[in-house]
């Protein structure tokens, strides 16, 4: 079985300060990762994903992700945070091959970007 | 719209009664996941359906729920005898393939209230 463990349920951060949400996950095999982000009232937005390779990934609005193997971790950075910023945030895994369409994720964290 | 789209946005009914949720997938998206968002929850996958195959139904919670999908076009979920605990947001998500690592696009969601 495959999980997400997202350990905190709420991140502060002053605007301008750099952010992290932290990742951790559990699948047999190697996983494709993701971060999505979910504003009020809206659905999922897709920020980025690993694949392969290059352990640091960049996606969307200037948010990163490392993929660490050996700590089974992805975590989410910025260097900047913006108040627009303040969201909840969710990681989610799956395994390579058969059954990879199902994603499992984790509970979220909910970022608040302060002023 | 290019986006996934789904109605109603919002659904309050009485216990007892039957709902259909509907998803109108990307098009040319041949891939369509539906997902369940309990209050303070992350996703809990229901069903996956990747073209002409036969659907995977194991996320489905029990009988009571069920899912159609016409070709590669619209979807729809389907609780009967609704009951409290069925109160959550469904989302739907399409890809344009099956599986990871291809990403899954999220539409906003119905939220369902069971009185």
């Amino acid at each position: 079985a495959q999980s997400v463990a997202q350990p905190e349920d709420q991140v502060n951060v002053a605007e301008g300060n750099p952010l992290t949400v932290k990742c951790t996950y559990s699948v047999s095999g190697n996983p494709y990762l993701f971060w999505y982000v979910q504003y009020p009232n809206r659905g999922l937005q897709f920020l980025l994903k690993y694949i392969t390779g290059d352990n640091l990934v960049k996606g969307s609005y200037g948010f990163e992700a490392e993929f660490n193997k050996s700590q089974t971790s992805f975590h989410l950075k910025k260097p900047s945070a913006l108040v627009s910023d303040s969201a909840l945030y969710f990681c989610a895994v799956s395994r390579t091959g058969a059954g990879s369409y199902q994603l499992t994720f984790g509970k979220g964290t909910k970022l608040s970007v302060i002023p | 719209g290019a986006g996934v789209s789904q109605s109603p946005s919002n659904k309050v009914t009485e216990k007892g009664k039957d709902v259909e949720l509907r998803c109108d997938p990307i098009s040319g998206h041949t891939a369509l996941y539906w997902y369940r968002q309990r209050l303070g929850q992350g996703l809990e996958f229901l069903i996956y359906f990747q073209g002409n195959s036969a659907p995977d139904k194991s996320g489905l919670p029990s009988d009571r729920f069920s899912a159609e999908r016409t070709g590669e076009s619209v979807s729809t979920l389907t609780i009967q005898r609704t009951q409290q605990e069925d109160s959550a947001v469904y989302l739907c998500a399409s890809s344009l393939l099956g599986g990871a690592p291809n990403t899954q696009y999220f539409g906003p969601g119905t939220r369902l209230t069971v009185l």
